[in-house]
């Protein structure tokens, strides 16, 4: 079946770099999403990695090896306001295939 | 500005009651979908569309329903609620976005369902 994998929670400090991975199986796989999520709150898209490599966009960064069945999420710099669930999701299917997401990873960042 | 609207944001109703869930957008979008999210979980496809009277079954199954009746309109009914329906409800519309090559997503901000 098509899953994708990352940590439950993370916690980090105002300031700090935090790396949330995620793992998925191939199958149908096409390319890999992020999405934001704030307690109570709609999923909001954060970045797309189609191909290989490192794709920055501000303070966040996705990076994704089809290799190695991996991607990650970088959040650099880390706000207060970052605290939410981040969850790694994929068109399966293709690229108008269906978004299947992973269980989410709670980030909560401490002052 | 949310362009996709869900009512009503909380709902809580007794065992065996009939509800429907209302989901409308205004981007003129083709396909909406319909996720089901239990409080720190992953979000589970329970239906999608892909346009006026097309309605298809997603990865999980729900004894919900839906339909399609209207491009912006995708409600979702539940005959007869029990505590096991209790969840939070996200409704979703998606285009094709050429920039990134796949369908980009928007969401609603949800309907947290309690059944007693």
């Amino acid at each position: 079946g098509q899953s994708l994998e990352q940590p439950s929670e993370v916690t980090a400090v105002e300031g700090a770099i935090v790396q949330i991975n995620c793992t998925y199986q191939t199958s149908g796989f096409y390319g890999l999403s992020w999405y934001q999520q704030h307690d109570g709150g709609a999923p909001t898209f954060l970045s797309y990695n189609g191909l290989d490599g490192l794709e920055e966009t501000g303070r966040f960064s996705s990076f994704l090896s089809r290799s190695d069945s991996y991607g990650y999420l970088l959040l650099q710099e880390l706000q207060m306001k970052d605290s939410a669930s981040y969850f790694c999701a994929s068109n399966y299917g293709g690229s108008q295939g269906n978004l299947i997401f992973g269980k989410g990873t709670k980030l909560s960042v401490k002052p | 500005e949310a362009d996709i609207y869900q009512t009503p944001r909380y709902l809580v109703i007794g065992t065996g009651k009939k509800i429907t869930l209302e989901c409308s957008q205004t981007m003129g979008h083709d396909k909406m979908y319909w996720y089901q999210q239990d409080p720190g979980m992953e979000l589970h496809l329970i239906h999608y569309s892909y346009g006026v009277n097309s309605t298809e079954k997603g990865d999980l199954s729900s004894e919900s329903t839906v339909s399609r009746i209207r491009t912006e309109h995708f409600p979702l009914t539940l005959e007869s609620a029990r505590p096991s329906h209790t969840s939070q409800y996200l409704c979703a519309s998606s285009e094709y976005i050429s920039d990134r090559g796949i369908d980009g997503y928007t969401f609603g901000s949800g309907t947290r369902l309690t059944v007693v």
